[in-house]
């Protein structure tokens, strides 16, 4: 079956633009969490969404958000970007109901923050 | 990575074994994944302990001993293409994917 899509795979945005981020899941995965991976602080935890509901929340300001939709499809969101939000954005999804589960990644979104 | 530590980076040989260590917080605690990351790639899960001791999986190998906040991820017979990034991951109590990743440890494989 087709894996985790994340669109777009690269993009680059200015100071203070805002982006908007996708990302399809496995099919029959209800599960999308969403990491910040940078060299420095490695891969960081954003929020995880469940039939549409966010169940985790990570330590980012408000500029990040998300939403999950009824097909388990989901956005995330960054408002007034800084050079700091330069990143690859990873999506992932998983099958578990209650507990945690194997994490399947997409390949990222890629943005640059000029 | 929040309260997980791992080496950044180790270098092996072709054919040979090498031990990867990651120390976490024992509070709230319930198990603990490795990933493996080819640059320029997603993670890849390569195993899940929630129980004391060693998963055996092919050449890889995973331990957890949940009273001391410690894992190690066990490679042995080393390829160059396990030249890679291994993830050491923290499920936090309460599940609903409550996970910690480390900063990962850079592993070169080399002839």
């Amino acid at each position: 079956k087709a894996g985790v899509t994340q669109t777009p795979r690269y993009l680059i945005k200015t100071r203070g633009q805002q982006v908007t981020l996708s990302c399809s899941p496995i099919s029959g995965h209800r599960s999308v969490s969403w990491y910040q991976q940078t060299p420095g602080q490695g891969l960081q935890f954003l929020f995880e969404y469940f039939s549409e509901t966010q169940r985790n929340k990570g330590n980012f300001p408000g500029r990040f958000s998300g939403r999950q939709f009824s097909n388990s499809r989901s956005e995330m969101n960054v408002s007034t970007l800084e050079l700091g939000d330069s990143a690859l954005y990873l999506c992932a999804s998983s099958g578990a109901v209650a507990n945690t589960g194997e994490l399947f990644f997409g390949e990222g979104s890629r943005l640059t923050v000029l | 990575g929040q309260n997980i530590d791992q080496p950044t980076e180790m270098t092996a040989t072709e054919g040979a074994i090498v031990q990867i260590n990651c120390t976490y917080q024992t509070s709230g605690f319930n198990g603990l994944f490795w990933y493996q990351q080819h640059a320029g790639e997603a993670p890849t899960f390569l195993s899940y302990n929630v129980l004391d001791g060693l998963e055996e999986k092919g050449r890889f190998s995973s331990f957890l001993s949940r009273s001391k906040g410690y894992s190690y991820l066990l490679l042995k017979e080393l390829q160059m293409k396990d030249s890679a990034s291994y993830l050491c991951a923290k499920e936090g109590a309460g599940g609903y994917q409550k996970v910690t990743f480390g900063i990962g440890t850079k592993l070169q494989v080399i002839p």
